[in-house]
C-alpha cells in the first residue's frame, strides 16, 4: 500500500509570494491533518479535514488555508509569505479521525 | 489547554545501556502515541497506547501508559546506534487535534 505523498518536496519562495502544497493520503484514508515543524516551535497543528469538512484549525493566521477534495486529497495554501513561514510542512492521514496518523515525507519550504 | 512535556529533551546514551524517556500530559487523554523521526525525514508511528496500564513492545523499545499519573514512558533496552533519532509523544483528547511534545533527541554512541 502506498504511503502518504506530498508535493513538492522542496520549495523556495520569496517574501510576499504565495504557495500551495499538496497531500495525497493513503488509499482509503479519509482524514487528513497538516502540521508545521520548526526547530523553535516543534510540531504545530494547522488543520484537520474529514470528508471535505474542516474539523479543527490550529492557531495560525488567516494567511494559512486549506481544503480537502472528494477523493480525500488535500491542499494547503499560504499567502503573503513571511520569513517565519520557513518550515517543514507535514501531512498525515488516518482512516478516521482519532486513529493513528501516518505521516508523509513533508514539504520543506524556504522563504527568502 | 492540553500541555505535553517530554524529558529529557536531549539524551546521549552509550551503546548497551538502558534509559527511559518520559512524557507527561496535563488532561485526561483518550490515547497516546509515540513517533520516531530520523534527521531530515518524516515521522514514523511506533506505538499507540489506549488504556491505563497498556504496554507495547517492539524490539528494544517498550512503551507504557499510566493514565492516573498522566504519564507515558518509552524505555530503551541495550541501546544500539540505529536507535539514534528524535522521539515524540503525542496526546489525543476527544475531538481536539493531536498535541505533540517537543521531542527527545536521542544519540547512541559507541
Amino acid at each position: 500500500k502506498a504511503g502518504v505523498t506530498q508535493t513538492p518536496r522542496y520549495l523556495i519562495k520569496t517574501r510576499g509570494q504565495q504557495v500551495t502544497l499538496s497531500c495525497s493520503p493513503i488509499s482509503g484514508h479519509r482524514s487528513v491533518s497538516w502540521y508545521q515543524q520548526t526547530p523553535g516551535q516543534g510540531l504545530q497543528f494547522l488543520f484537520e479535514y474529514f470528508s471535505e469538512t474542516q474539523r479543527n484549525k490550529g492557531n495560525f493566521p488567516g494567511r494559512f488555508s486549506g481544503r480537502q477534495f472528494s477523493n480525500s486529497r488535500s491542499e494547503m495554501n499560504v499567502s503573503t509569505l513571511e520569513l517565519g513561514d520557513s518550515a517543514l510542512y507535514l501531512c498525515a492521514s488516518s482512516f478516521l479521525p482519532q486513529e493513528t496518523q501516518y505521516f508523509g515525507p513533508g514539504t520543506r519550504l524556504l522563504v527568502l | 489547554e492540553l500541555k505535553v512535556e517530554q524529558n529529557p529533551l536531549f539524551l546521549s546514551m552509550q551503546e548497551g545501556k538502558n534509559y527511559t524517556i518520559y512524557c507527561n500530559y496535563s488532561t485526561t487523554s483518550d490515547r497516546l502515541y509515540w513517533y520516531r523521526q530520523d534527521p531530515g525525514k518524516s515521522l514514523e508511528s511506533l506505538f499507540v497506547l489506549l488504556s491505563n496500564g497498556a504496554v507495547k513492545q517492539e524490539g528494544r523499545l517498550m512503551a507504557s501508559l499510566d493514565t492516573k499519573a498522566r504519564l507515558s514512558t518509552l524505555h530503551i533496552t541495550a541501546a544500539v546506534h540505529d536507535l539514534s533519532a528524535t522521539y515524540f509523544c503525542a496526546v489525543d483528547v476527544g475531538n481536539t487535534p493531536l498535541v505533540f511534545g517537543k521531542g527527545t533527541r536521542l544519540s547512541v554512541i559507541a
